[in-house]
């Protein structure tokens, strides 16, 4: 799987919408790009996914560029509680049972009142 | 969505304890069980991959006798760390997916070897 590169931190000021960057310049045609966020001392928690297309959920917005070599993770409107690592894998298939999620070091956000 | 229960969420034991932790998929059935372990203030470490019915996948440098996984049916896998010793204390994490959706994670379970 292609790996993946992330500033180790990040501040955001509470409310205002935080943009998280990943680069994966080595992914290849058939990986998905997957965002997971890890709160302290718990598990990490599905945030969202994407293979070419911007998607959004009730929780981000994936905007995937055109040439599929980076990526941004975007909550709108950060509270407190979205301080976590957040981390930026590629893994091959959506929801089929090959690949593996393989975590690098993540992203720290810190927000802040 | 789709819930991964882990249990305990904490252990404390002596040394040379074995020690199991169970992980259910609670909503749907998981045909792929993984394991991750994480040391402090670093990232989760995958250990090995485990399909229904099939012997476990480990990964490099991970000892197939000293963390026994076994996913027995759908909803259930259970790693067993044996003779615990305090360098196998640690945060272990299960995720399970199926085929229908992305992988999702339990709470994880501190294991305290003493």
């Amino acid at each position: 799987d292609a790996k993946t590169t992330q500033p180790p931190s990040m501040d955001c000021a509470e409310g205002r919408a935080a943009n998280l960057p990943c680069n994966h310049s080595t992914i290849s045609g058939n990986e998905y790009v997957y965002w997971y966020r890890q709160i302290h001392s718990q598990g990490p928690q599905y945030i969202i996914h994407g293979l070419k297309n911007n998607e959004t959920n009730e929780m981000a917005s994936l905007i995937i560029t055109e040439d599929r070599k980076s990526s941004t993770l975007i909550l709108p409107h950060a509270t407190l509680r979205d301080t976590a690592v957040y981390y930026c894998i590629v893994r091959v298939g959506s929801s089929s049972n090959t690949g593996k999620l393989i975590f690098g070091q993540g992203t720290t956000l810190q927000v802040k009142p | 969505g789709a819930v991964v229960s882990q249990h305990p969420s904490r252990v404390i034991c002596k040394s040379g304890t074995s020690v199991k932790i169970e992980c259910r998929s609670l909503d749907f059935q998981a045909t792929t069980m993984f394991w991750y372990r994480q040391f402090p203030k670093q990232s989760l470490m995958l250990m090995a991959t485990s399909n229904e019915g099939s012997k476990a996948t480990y990964e490099q440098g991970v000892e197939k006798d000293k963390f026994l996984i076994n996913h027995a049916s759908l909803t259930l896998s259970t790693l067993t760390v044996t003779s615990a010793h305090p360098e196998d204390s640690s945060f272990y994490i299960c995720s399970a997916r199926d085929s229908s959706q992305p992988q999702h994670f339990g709470d994880g379970t501190r294991l305290s070897i003493l």
